[in-house]
């Protein structure tokens, strides 16, 4: 049983274009989040989203655009992809919002824009 | 400025020793802090949780402190595997306005365990 998986696994592709990334979890957990690590491993958070509602933006350029069709889902919109976006993208989810909740992250999307 | 600085940056052992990964912080104002075990290609996975008012918490082998004043946790490793090889990520949150959070992460310790 997968918790929270995400497609694609690996996604290469070129400087402009526009690509999406798919989350969806199955713990029935009412918090989503993005998350980018760079290829110094540094881990940092992108969006929060609690019953479907944007709760979380930390200043991400308007070119990415989550949407949540549902609360098991939040998938990641990329627009006008640039070289700096190559990185790993982790999803997560927790049963709420507050940090006191755990956080159960997918497997990653490696995204390499060349 | 909120940050998290853990050290050492990498960390190799032999299996069955035991190991300690720092990591201070300086974040305000503090909710509570987190420790993630993350392997290669893999997603990070939650070891412990601490809240201010709790010094240790120990998850198996995984033991965590924290020390408010000083603002400092360690992650103490026994009789290491060489499954524990991997980054270990520290994170503290903030709490902000309106019941939001700010995650500060720490830039990991890369732990390796020889046989």
């Amino acid at each position: 049983d997968t918790a929270v998986s995400q497609t694609p696994k690996y996604l290469v592709t070129q400087m402009g274009n526009d690509k999406s990334i798919k989350c969806e979890q199955n713990l029935g957990h009412d918090t989503m989040y993005w998350y980018k690590q760079d290829s110094k491993k540094f881990l940092k958070i992108m969006f929060s989203y609690n019953n479907k509602e944007l709760i979380i933006n930390e200043t991400v350029p308007n070119r990415f655009s989550p949407k949540s069709p549902d609360k098991a889902h939040l998938n990641l919109h990329i627009n006008s992809l640039e070289l700096g976006d190559s990185a790993v993208y982790f999803c997560a989810s927790s049963q709420g919002h507050g940090d006191a909740y755990e956080q159960y992250f997918g497997p990653g999307t490696r995204l390499t824009v060349t | 400025k909120n940050q998290v600085e853990q050290s050492p940056q990498s960390l190799i052992i032999l299996e069955g020793k035991n190991c300690t990964l720092q990591c201070n912080y300086t974040v305000s104002p503090f909710s509570n802090l987190r420790w993630y075990k993350q392997d290669t290609g893999r997603g990070p996975v939650s070891l412990t949780i601490m809240t201010f008012s709790e010094n240790t918490k120990s998850n198996g082998r995984y033991t965590a402190t924290l020390d408010a004043d000083t603002k400092q946790s360690s992650l103490h490793i026994t009789a290491s595997q060489l499954s524990d090889s991997a980054s270990y990520i520290c994170v503290v949150s903030a709490e902000g306005t309106s019941g939001t959070y700010k995650y500060i992460f720490g830039t990991g310790t890369r732990l390796k365990v020889l046989a």
